[in-house]
């Protein structure tokens, strides 16, 4: 069973409509990330939980929420959607060792806007 | 704040060295990554190199570091179609910090 899961893993939706992206992880890791990846930009952190008192925005968090209901879920909010929403949105989870920080990911939401 | 660059694609031919580079701005990176994204699925760490080390050797894999230079290079010796994805160079500072990455290198093989 994968470790990180979401759900869904594609979904096509209109402007204006609100949008969950809902991940899970089985790892019992304190830290969850979400992120989106376009091409040409890589990835690009929208919030980070630290725990699920902690909530924190990234980069890009204009235009997206987001909650943490409990240490292995996280989801993601876009309220109104619009077409420069489109793109592919990965959550991610980490249990930092000390300085060292791997972040393990789940499959991928394919998000499209239209 | 942190920036991490590397350049978009790369083209190698089946059996010869690949080399990744990356380059990143923040001086108190601790751990630097490499990633794998394979088609259609999420990144997978592929090795990593504490900042106290000049090179880390994993079967086919190299990671290089110059850390006066602030560049990470990743070497894959014999690369194979399978090794075809794209490549994503991080770094994390030390204490509670997010980590930072690169916009991803695509490595493409020619049979």
């Amino acid at each position: 069973d994968a470790d990180v899961t979401q759900t869904p893993r594609n979904r096509i939706t209109k402007t204006g409509k609100r949008i969950m992206l809902e991940c899970s992880q089985t790892k019992g890791h304190d830290r969850m990330y979400w992120y989106r990846q376009d091409p040409g930009l890589g990835l690009r952190l929208i919030y980070y939980s630290f725990d699920v008192k902690d909530i924190n925005k990234g980069e890009i968090s204009d235009g997206y929420s987001v909650s943490r209901q409990a240490q292995a879920k996280f989801s993601l909010s876009l309220e109104s959607a619009i077409p420069n929403q489109t793109a592919l949105y990965f959550c991610a989870t980490s249990e930092q060792q000390g300085a060292y920080n791997e972040q393990f990911f789940g499959p991928g939401t394919r998000l499209t806007v239209l | 704040g942190e920036d991490v660059e590397q350049s978009l694609f790369l083209s190698v031919r089946e059996g010869d060295s690949s080399v990744i580079n990356c380059t990143y701005t923040d001086s108190s990176s601790t751990y630097l990554y490499w990633y794998k994204q394979e088609p259609g699925a999420g990144l997978q760490l592929l090795t990593y190199i504490f900042s106290n080390m000049d090179m880390k050797q994993d079967q086919r894999l190299t990671v290089l570091l110059n850390k006066k230079d602030k560049h990470l290079s990743l070497r894959i010796a014999d690369t194979q179609t399978g090794d075809s994805a794209i490549y994503f160079c991080a770094e994390s500072p030390g204490g509670y910090q997010k980590v930072t990455f690169g916009i991803g290198t695509k490595l493409q093989v020619i049979p």
